[in-house]
């Protein structure tokens, strides 16, 4: 079955301005995580949705925000963009997101912020 | 805050030799322990799931252990490859207040297969 995709694989944004970033999870899989990860600090966790509610959160200020739709693909949208928010984002899919579920990363969006 | 320290950061060792990377955590309040490959340019691919109430797992040439009461994770690599290069990174799914909580990942150990 198709994996997780994310779009657009590359994006150049220039600060001030706004992203939004796209993940389709496997079908049938009702949780989306997002990862940040960058040289500097690594894998960080972003967000988690299930069933169109935010679970958990991490510790990223309030530009970072997502949603997930009825169809569990999810969106994360960054305002206000800073240098330092160029990063690789890695969404992750899995069933019900709970501690016996594999999560199944898609490929990514590699950020570009000048 | 849980931290999640991967030892060493890199490594590189002929074909066909066995070898070890390790995973420590400062918080035993995981939900369980997971081990992914990333490669380069790539997402990540899970390898291997360990729950808390497990000691170890393993899958073809992997066998990964766990122990909580330490905060110790290894993952065995038999017979290595020069596909099995990558970036291997541990993660931890922690307890939090709304139950599970995202992965707390290591900075990765980037493993090198010479011919």
């Amino acid at each position: 079955k198709a994996g997780v995709t994310q779009t657009p694989r590359y994006l150049i944004k220039t600060r001030g301005q706004q992203v939004t970033l796209s993940c389709s999870p496997i079908s049938g899989h009702r949780s989306v995580s997002w990862y940040q990860q960058t040289p500097g600090q690594g894998l960080q966790f972003l967000f988690e949705y299930f069933s169109e509610t935010q679970r958990n959160k991490g510790n990223f200020p309030g530009r970072f925000s997502g949603r997930q739709f009825s169809n569990s693909r999810s969106e994360m949208n960054v305002s206000t963009l800073e240098l330092g928010d160029s990063a690789l984002y890695l969404c992750a899919s899995s069933l019900f997101g709970d501690s016996t579920d594999t999560q199944y990363f898609g490929p990514g969006t590699r950020l570009t912020v000048l | 805050k849980q931290e999640v320290t991967q030892i060493p950061a890199a490594l590189s060792v002929p074909e066909g030799e066995n070898l070890v990377l390790n995973c420590s955590f400062t918080d035993s309040a995981i939900y369980n322990l997971q081990w992914f490959r990333q490669d380069p340019g790539k997402g990540l691919t899970s390898l291997l799931l360990i729950q808390s109430s497990q000691r170890e797992q393993t899958s073809g040439r992997l066998n990964a252990s766990l122990d909580k009461s330490s905060g110790r994770s290894t993952l065995y690599i038999a017979a290595s490859q020069p596909g099995d290069s990558a970036t291997y990174l541990c993660a931890g799914m922690m307890y939090s207040g709304g139950g599970a909580d995202g992965l707390t990942f290591g900075k990765g150990t980037h493993l090198i297969i010479q011919p």
